[in-house]
Formats: structure tokens, sequence, C-alpha cells
């Protein structure tokens, strides 16, 4: 079956360091991969996303690379911020109507 | 960009009594809505899918005559858990899937429910 693998928290960072959250994964086929954020007492968002292999993912500083051969999505950043501090969840999916599989979550905490 | 609301954000019950909740898709139709259930640092645990117009489907080991989900229209799906208990406290987060155009099959997430059993 699918399964998700993130590297455990919390991650604790000071401003402006280099964030890299691991993330390698399992599947059956060609699935696409997400990076989900929460914030403290909120839903999940959409973060990034990449759909095949070698796409990159961005948004908001943040980056992922598909990288089948290795099978990851690992999350990097290159300067955080405090508004950072959340917990990121990476996932996939592999195919359109499927759910989607979750990582445990890792909790990123950044200090002024 | 598309939003899914959950009502009530937080909820404090008695133990015994049934509490819903509900889920809505605001500017798109949902088929397919999702819940789950978060516990204090841990992942989301997928408890059902909703279809709309027919039965829910449940992941395995989740009570669905504990769990009711009805999903009577394409914006709406609602979560009443019967008779709850003290270990039914948790953070219950919906999400609904987009069926149609540039963003088919994105799921998009509510802002979740704490749901607290005294």
């Amino acid at each position: 079956g699918n399964s998700v693998t993130q590297m455990e928290g919390p991650v604790t960072l000071s401003e402006e360091a280099f964030l890299t959250i691991n993330c390698t994964y399992t599947a059956t086929g060609y699935p696409s991969l997400f990076w989900y954020v929460q914030y403290p007492g909120e839903g999940l968002q959409l973060l990034l996303k990449a759909t095949k292999a070698d796409d990159k993912g961005s948004n908001k500083g943040f980056e992922a690379t598909y990288r089948k051969e290795t099978t990851s999505f690992h999350l990097e950043k290159g300067s955080v911020q405090v508004s950072d501090s959340a917990v990121y969840f990476c996932a996939l999916r592999d195919s359109g109507y499927s759910t989607l599989t979750f990582g445990k979550g890792t909790m990123l905490l950044v200090s002024p | 960009g598309a939003v899914v609301s959950q009502h009530p954000s937080r909820v404090i019950c008695k133990s015994g009594t049934s509490v819903k909740i509900e889920c809505r898709s605001l500017d798109f139709q949902a088929t397919t809505m999702f819940w789950y259930r978060q516990f204090p640092k841990k992942s989301l645990m997928l408890m059902a899918t909703s279809n709309e117009g027919s039965k829910a489907t449940y992941e395995q080991g989740v009570e669905k005559d504990k769990f009711l989900i009805n999903h009577a229209s394409l914006t709406l799906s609602t979560l009443t858990v019967t008779s709850a208990h003290p270990e039914d406290s948790s953070f219950y987060i919906c999400s609904a899937r987009d069926e149609e155009g540039s963003n088919m099959y994105e799921q998009y997430f509510g802002p979740g429910t704490r749901l607290t059993v005294t």
C-alpha cells in the first residue's frame, strides 16, 4: 500500500535559517505529491504540489522537487520566518479519484 | 480560491449527547467530501468518504453507527457524533473534492471543529 514518511519533529530554527523537511514515499505507479501546512487551531492549507517526476512545486518561498529515483519530495525554504511556525504534512495521491495518504506531520518552530 | 467551511468551530457537549458538525463547500460543488479525525500531535486519520446521494464509505475500525454521515446536497455534508463519550474528544476536519475545471481532484480542507466531551 501507499505510505509517506516524514522526519520527526519538532524542527527548531532561528529566523532566516535554511529549512529542510524530509519526505519519502512508497506508492505503486506515479502519484501526485503534496505539502500541506496547518497553523495552530486551523485546518490544512495546500502549500505546493507536483504531479510528475522532476516537477518542482513552489509557493511563498517554499519549494519541493519530485524525485522519482529517490522517491522523495523534500520541502525547503531558504530563509524561514516566525510566521512559518506550523505543522507541515507531506501527502500523496495515486490517482485523481483516490484519497490522500498523509505523513505524520512535522512541527516547525521558528524563533526570532 | 475554493473555500470549505465548518460549523461549529468548537463545541463542548455532555457525555451521552449527540453533536452535529457541518461541512460546506462555499464556491464549488462537491460530490465527494471526506471526514478526518486528528489526535494531538498526530496525523490525520481518514474516517469516511461522504458521497452525495449515497451512503458514506467508512474506513476500517470506524463505527458507522456512532459517526453518522449525511451528504444530502452537493455543498453540504454533516457528521453526527452520537452518544458522545470523552474519548470522542478530538479535532475533526472535513475536506471537499473539486471535480470540475482546472482544479479537478483537488481537496480543499475546512478549518476544523474542536469537540470536547465532558
